[in-house]
């Protein structure tokens, strides 16, 4: 059974571009979850979906980001315009309901 | 709001030697899981083991079981035998048991050194 899967694994970008990160869960599991790790900081939440809803997004920064996760394919997470300060490990997670999430390899990303 | 309090920046142990790693949580709600993720090097974050706070057993997955106290709304990980492949940063984590709102909350991380 294959874990959560997250694509790219490296992602390099320059001020003023969009970063799409992608996150397809583990198999049967029909919840997301986004969290964002800053150097040598702990995760933070940033929104949790469930097929074609957004459910809690009270993590996600105003302006710039976005997430969806449609009936058909992977979750995305996309920045636009991004900044410095967007540098950060980006992780997904997936769960079969409210049961314990499971992490992917996470989405490393500079910009520059 | 829930926080997540780990006071251990750093600890190390030797091979073979037990650890305990401290984390408290502050919260108003009676029902919630309560976990540690192992971060190594690699950045994957992997679940070691996991509480549910109405049970008063405390869980425990081989090397590794936790002291749970929720009066005091403490929850530390001892690491029995310690491995060279223990080494990594450990994050306690907090969620409310309910409905929809499943998301964690993470201390900020203890960096577990094992020595030879």
């Amino acid at each position: 059974n294959a874990g959560v899967m997250q694509n790219p694994r490296h992602l390099v970008r320059r001020r003023g571009q969009e970063a799409r990160l992608r996150c397809s869960p583990m198999k049967g599991h029909s919840h997301v979850y986004w969290y964002r790790q800053l150097p040598e900081e702990g995760l933070k939440f940033m929104v949790y979906l469930q097929k074609e809803n957004i459910i809690d997004e009270s993590g996600m920064p105003k302006e710039r980001f976005s997430a969806e996760f449609p009936k058909e394919g992977p979750s995305i997470l996309r920045i636009q315009q991004v900044v410095r300060g967007d540098s950060a490990a980006y992780f997904c997670a997936s769960s079969r309901s409210t049961d314990t999430q499971y992490f992917g390899p996470g989405t490393r990303l500079t910009v520059l | 709001a829930q926080t997540v309090t780990q006071s251990q920046p750093e600890m190390s142990v030797q091979e073979a030697e037990t650890v305990t790693l401290s984390c408290t949580y502050d919260t108003s709600e009676s029902d919630y899981y309560l976990f540690w993720y192992k971060q190594p090097p690699s950045r994957q974050m992997i679940l070691v083991i996991r509480q549910e706070a109405y049970k008063q057993q405390n869980a425990t997955e081989n090397r590794f079981s936790v002291n749970f106290q929720k009066a005091a709304k403490s929850f530390s990980l001892k690491i029995s035998d310690s491995q060279l492949g223990d080494a990594a940063m450990y994050f306690c984590a907090y969620r409310l048991y309910t409905g929809t709102a499943s998301k964690l909350t993470f201390g900020t991380g203890t960096r577990l050194q094992v020595t030879l």
